[in-house]
């Protein structure tokens, strides 16, 4: 079936240090792809999404990057600050649902 | 508020008991989801309905498990003789049309079968 793979699952940085969260997908017909981030007992947070048609999208410290004749996607965030500390899931497209990667631990240390 | 609203928060039940779930979806929103996340684990797709089509239930683990939408509104999520492994948070999403477009989610039931 579709797969999605998500590295690493922990990370831990500085704060002010860059953090950079890596996802690959099997499906070719991809073409949307959302990031999420989720805080203990709460639901998944929408951060930042980017489509097929486009390579690279950025919103304040937060930016996205897609290759898709790798069939790779990355999250980066700059200057890391401890409130970034969370759960953070890459996602795509596929078949009318969305396939999630497994997370990646991100801890901001002051 | 808004957002996508999931009661009960927490279930507490016994092994062999019936649940069931709920989920109000944004106004407006035509596309449902339902996921399951085990502790620690990404977010596992159940199933989801997009207006009158019929529901795509590929992700749905067992017949025990059933999903409806009344109305094109709020969705319910039975699960019937629950098993300890059944345990978990149990998610819903809802989104404008189908998933290509952001899916908003809310703070989930966390069910816990003794």
């Amino acid at each position: 079936g579709e797969n999605v793979e998500q590295h690493p699952s922990t990370l831990s940085v500085q704060e002010g240090d860059s953090a950079v969260i890596k996802c690959t997908y099997s499906d070719s017909a991809s073409n949307y792809f959302p990031w999420y981030k989720q805080e203990l007992g709460k639901g998944p947070q929408l951060i930042i999404d980017i489509r097929s048609n486009v390579g690279e999208k950025k919103d304040q410290r937060i930016a996205v990057t897609l290759n898709k004749t790798a069939k790779h996607f990355s999250l980066h965030i700059t200057e890391t600050q401890p409130e970034d500390s969370a759960v953070y899931f890459c996602a795509a497209s596929s078949s009318n649902k969305l396939i999630f990667g497994a997370g990646t631990r991100l801890a901001v240390h002051p | 508020g808004a957002g996508v609203s999931q009661s009960p928060s927490n279930k507490v039940t016994e092994k062999g008991k019936d649940v069931e779930l709920r989920c109000d979806p944004i106004s407006g929103h035509t596309a449902l989801y339902w996921y399951r996340q085990s502790l620690g684990q990404g977010l596992e797709f159940l199933i989801y309905f997009q207006g009158n089509s019929a529901p795509d239930k590929s992700g749905l683990p067992s017949d025990r498990f059933s999903a409806e939408r009344t109305g094109g509104s709020v969705s319910t999520l039975t699960i019937q003789r629950t098993q300890q492994e059944d345990s978990a948070v149990y998610l819903c999403a809802s989104s404008f049309s189908n998933s290509d477009q952001p899916q908003h989610f809310g703070d989930g039931t966390r069910l816990s079968i003794l």
